[in-house]
């Protein structure tokens, strides 16, 4: 099993749709959680941290359920620009910090 | 600006002939590390440096070495590049200051093709 597990979609939407992205992680003791975007043949970008209480930023909203090891992301109006690959991230201390990447979301914005 | 910086951006090598990737910061960031991501895949981590203290994953094959001369600067050998060694190579920084949080900021990469 991966340790950290995403649908590898692709996820197709129109403009001005919502879409969500979920994640889960097998291990309990890791402490951080990120959202990473990820356009084609570029290097990975820091999208948004997960809180425990949950996170907003602008269009953006991420959630995180430690009960469940269970990471989300929903997208609110979709624009095109925001086609790219989103990797779910984790940070587990194993003697130093660690991130997991999964395998990424593969989301298309068409008009 | 602070930055990740790699050089070259594309590589092309031939089968077995020794090819070295760079990565300079300019964070100032005591850890570097580098990661390969085939097509279609996870970022896999190589290796990593907390100054000057290296540490191996243990799945990264022997064929991959790195060196760390300076803060600044991070190289990564690949001694005897077989075809399945054809991958983006990302450079990545982070301070352990802002532990737990660890953010990493990446450079743009190195595709490296095999022939």
């Amino acid at each position: 099993r991966k340790e950290v597990e995403q649908d590898p979609g692709p996820f197709n939407v129109p403009e001005g749709a919502t879409v969500a992205f979920n994640c889960t992680y097998s291990n309990s003791a890791s402490q951080s959680f990120f959202w990473y975007r990820q356009d084609c043949r570029k290097e990975p970008k820091l999208l948004m941290s997960v809180y425990s209480s949950g996170n907003e930023d602008g269009r953006f909203t991420a959630q995180l359920n430690r009960a469940s090891q269970y990471i989300s992301l929903l997208i609110r109006d979709s624009k095109l620009s925001d086609s790219a690959t989103y990797l779910c991230v984790v940070n587990t201390r194993r003697g130093y910090n660690k991130l997991i990447f999964g395998a990424g979301t593969r989301l298309a914005v068409h008009p | 600006d602070a930055m990740v910086i790699q050089n070259p951006r594309y590589q092309v090598t031939q089968f077995g002939k020794p090819v070295t990737l760079s990565c300079s910061q300019t964070l100032n960031h005591n850890v570097m590390y580098w990661y390969q991501q085939k097509s279609s895949q996870a970022p896999k981590l190589l290796f990593h440096y907390y100054d000057k203290d290296f540490n191996n994953e243990a799945d990264t094959p022997d064929n991959f070495q790195s060196r760390r001369p300076n803060t600044s600067f991070c190289f990564l050998d690949i001694r005897s590049p077989g075809l399945g060694d054809a991958a983006m190579y990302l450079c990545a920084t982070s301070s352990p200051r802002e532990y737990p949080r660890n953010e990493q900021f990446f450079g743009p990469g190195t595709r490296l093709t095999v022939l």
